[in-house]
């Protein structure tokens, strides 16, 4: 079975730091693209990035949004990828998902809560 | 800036059928943008529909389909049960970068 778990979220304070992990398990990892997208409260879903497989060079790419702010990487040892971003702000209060993309886009994980707040 | 439009809200009876749609505001929406659909309930995960365009998952109920339509992306749902009602939110692909329509609020009356 495809699964996809993340994990490192909680509270945080403004202009701190997180890092997320996306924990995969059920398909071969190497192979596939995963990207990170999140969602505010009540809000709608806003792609983040995504780290590529080693046969496209492991090449990242983000949303200007968050370009300079966010680092995606994967450990291909451990299946897992994650999502550091520097410099929190208020706003960047979310539901933080990853998702696969093997070909298609198939597979998301259950979502991890990150709350920015003094 | 790249910005993705969908409608905002929909209302569809049941048994109807309705279209959502997906605009770019950098011009027509073609297959080359490999147009995905997802379907997000409230507290749950997005689950995708749809991918490049028109092929459905193999979950996907067979009431959705995927067009192009007048230079936008479309997921038209024929027949509409009581538990399609949810968020809808199509998926761009630009040449590097992906980017999220504002999503749609189907609702089922």
């Amino acid at each position: 079975e495809v699964q996809l778990v993340e994990s490192g979220g909680g509270p945080v304070q403004p202009g701190g730091s997180l890092k997320l992990s996306c924990a995969t398990s059920g398909f071969i990892f190497s192979g596939s693209t995963i990207h990170w997208v999140r969602q505010a409260s009540g809000k709608g879903l806003e792609w983040l990035g995504h780290v590529r497989n080693k046969g496209n060079n492991y090449a990242t790419a983000y949303a200007a949004s968050v370009k300079g702010r966010c680092t995606i990487t994967r450990d291909e040892s451990e299946n897992t990828s994650h999502l550091q971003m520097n410099s929190l702000k208020i706003e960047d209060t979310a539901v933080y998902y990853c998702f696969r993309q093997a070909g298609t886009i198939d597979a998301w994980g259950q979502g991890a809560l990150v709350t920015v707040s003094s | 800036q790249t910005v993705v439009t969908q409608e905002p809200s929909q209302t569809v009876s049941p048994g109807g059928t309705v279209t959502l749609t997906c605009a770019s505001n950098t011009g027509a929406v073609t297959s080359d943008y490999y147009p995905n659909w997802f379907q997000q309930k409230p507290g749950q995960a997005p689950r995708p529909l749809i991918y490049s365009t028109n092929n459905e998952h193999p979950w996907t109920p067979a009431r959705f389909s995927g067009s192009l339509l007048g230079g936008k992306a479309a997921l038209t749902l024929s027949g509409a049960q009581p538990e399609d009602e949810a968020d809808y939110y199509c998926l761009v692909y630009y040449g590097g970068v992906w980017v999220f329509g504002g999503g749609t609020k189907l609702t089922v009356l």
